[in-house]
Order: C-alpha cells, then sequence, then structure tokens
C-alpha cells in the first residue's frame, strides 16, 4: 500500500515560515490534500489538489507538490496555526484513502 | 449545504461490535462518497474505508477487511459503519467524512477524493 511520511513535528518562532514536507513515491503525479486538527477538534481541510485554498483559509497558506515530495508552507505563522497537519492522497490503484503520519507544529 | 452528524460516543466490551451512524442533515448523501476515518488516542488518522451511496458499492482498507462493514441508507441519508471483534485497540474516535458533491452514478471514485467536511467524531471505547 501507498506510504506517505511527513517529519513527526516543526517549531517555528511567530512570523517566520513554516514547511511542512510529505514524501511519497512519485507523489508528484497525483494530487495531495492537507488537514489541520487542533486538539479535541475533527480536521480541517486547508489545502486542496496540491495548491487550492478553501474558502476561509488564509492566503499564508500554500502548497507545491513534485516528484517525491509535497509542502505545506505556511508564512508569518501565527500561534493560532499550531496543530498537527495532515497529508492525504487518493490511491486510485486501490481506490483508498492515505493519510501521512501527520506533523505537529509548535509555535516557539 | 449538508452537513454530517454522528451518533454518540459508545464503551464496548472486547468481541463485541459497536455501529456507528453518520446522518447527512440538510440534503442527501447521495451526490457524495462517505469515508470513515479513526483515530487512537494520540495517534494519527487512519482511513478505514467508504461508500458510494447512490450505488451502495463499499470499499475498506485491507488491515480492516472482514471486520467492518459501511453501509448507506439513501432514504435517511444516514451511512454506517460497522465494526466487530472488538478489541483494546479499537478504541479511538471515528469520524465520517465527506467531499465535495459529484457525480457518482457511475460508481466510480474520483482520483482526487478528499474530505472537505467531517462529522464531529464519536468516541469508541473498548473496554472490559
Amino acid at each position: 500500500s501507498y506510504v506517505l511520511t511527513q517529519p513527526p513535528s516543526v517549531s517555528v518562532a511567530p512570523g517566520k515560515t513554516a514547511r511542512i514536507t510529505c514524501g511519497g513515491n512519485d507523489i508528484g503525479s497525483t494530487s495531495v490534500h492537507w488537514y489541520q486538527q487542533k486538539p479535541g477538534q475533527a480536521p480541517v481541510l486547508v489545502m486542496s489538489y496540491d495548491s487550492d485554498r478553501p474558502s476561509g483559509i488564509p492566503e499564508r497558506f500554500s502548497g507545491s507538490n513534485s516528484g517525491n515530495t509535497a509542502t505545506l508552507t505556511i508564512t508569518r505563522v501565527e500561534a493560532g496555526d499550531e496543530a498537527d497537519y495532515y497529508c492525504q492522497v487518493w490511491d486510485s490503484s486501490s481506490d483508498h484513502g492515505v493519510f501521512g503520519t501527520g506533523t505537529k507544529v509548535t509555535v516557539l | 449545504q449538508v452537513q454530517l452528524v454522528q451518533s454518540g460516543a459508545e464503551v464496548k466490551k472486547p468481541g463485541s461490535s459497536v455501529k456507528v451512524s453518520c446522518r447527512a442533515s440538510g440534503g442527501t448523501i447521495s451526490r457524495y462518497a462517505i469515508s470513515w476515518v479513526r483515530q487512537a488516542p494520540g495517534q494519527g488518522l487512519e482511513w478505514m474505508g467508504g461508500i458510494i451511496p447512490i450505488v451502495g458499492i463499499a470499499n475498506y482498507a485491507q488491515k480492516f477487511q472482514g471486520r467492518v462493514t459501511i453501509t448507506a441508507d439513501k432514504s435517511t441519508s444516514t451511512a454506517y459503519m460497522d465494526l466487530n471483534s472488538l478489541r483494546s485497540e479499537d478504541t479511538a474516535v471515528y469520524f465520517c467524512a465527506r467531499g465535495p458533491p459529484r457525480n457518482y452514478a457511475s460508481g466510480s471514485y474520483y482520483n482526487g477524493e478528499h474530505y472537505q467536511y467531517w462529522a464531529q467524531g464519536t468516541l469508541v471505547t473498548v473496554s472490559s
């Protein structure tokens, strides 16, 4: 089955830029979606189809996807961005959803 | 705007079964594919399976094959996830989720399936 690997944690100072990676074999050939999850809450979609921001998601969030790595970038990081972030793809060969291992973003 | 609302928390004994419901309020689930995702305490998100309600076709992650059954009742716009042979490791919050509305009449998923909306989650505790 398809595996998506994320760094367990990313730490960033307020106002700086956080980059969260999602590694997978030839991930650049498929669409990657990203979710933000705060403690005790359901996940929230923050990026779809690599780089499309859903309505209501700040422009500080952006995404890219190429080769074996997809990246979610958060610029001008705020305290409210502290959360777990998960990447996700649809494995069309098996018709299964696949989530990444998750990254905890800590705002220093 | 279709929202998803799940049934309440459950406490189950090892070896028993649990059935969690996911009702779509404000519309029909026929235009969506519904997936079930679980999250064990302190762990990540895990895709369990999904269903295309308009055709009633379900598919499951290999890990849960034979233990999980996902169904949908179009008349009540409700999807269900039934997990049997429960063990302590099944203690988790179970979420149903859906993507944007699409034409699923062919019974095929779209490449790029993702989850635009999530229900609030249901805590299932398995304990003797």
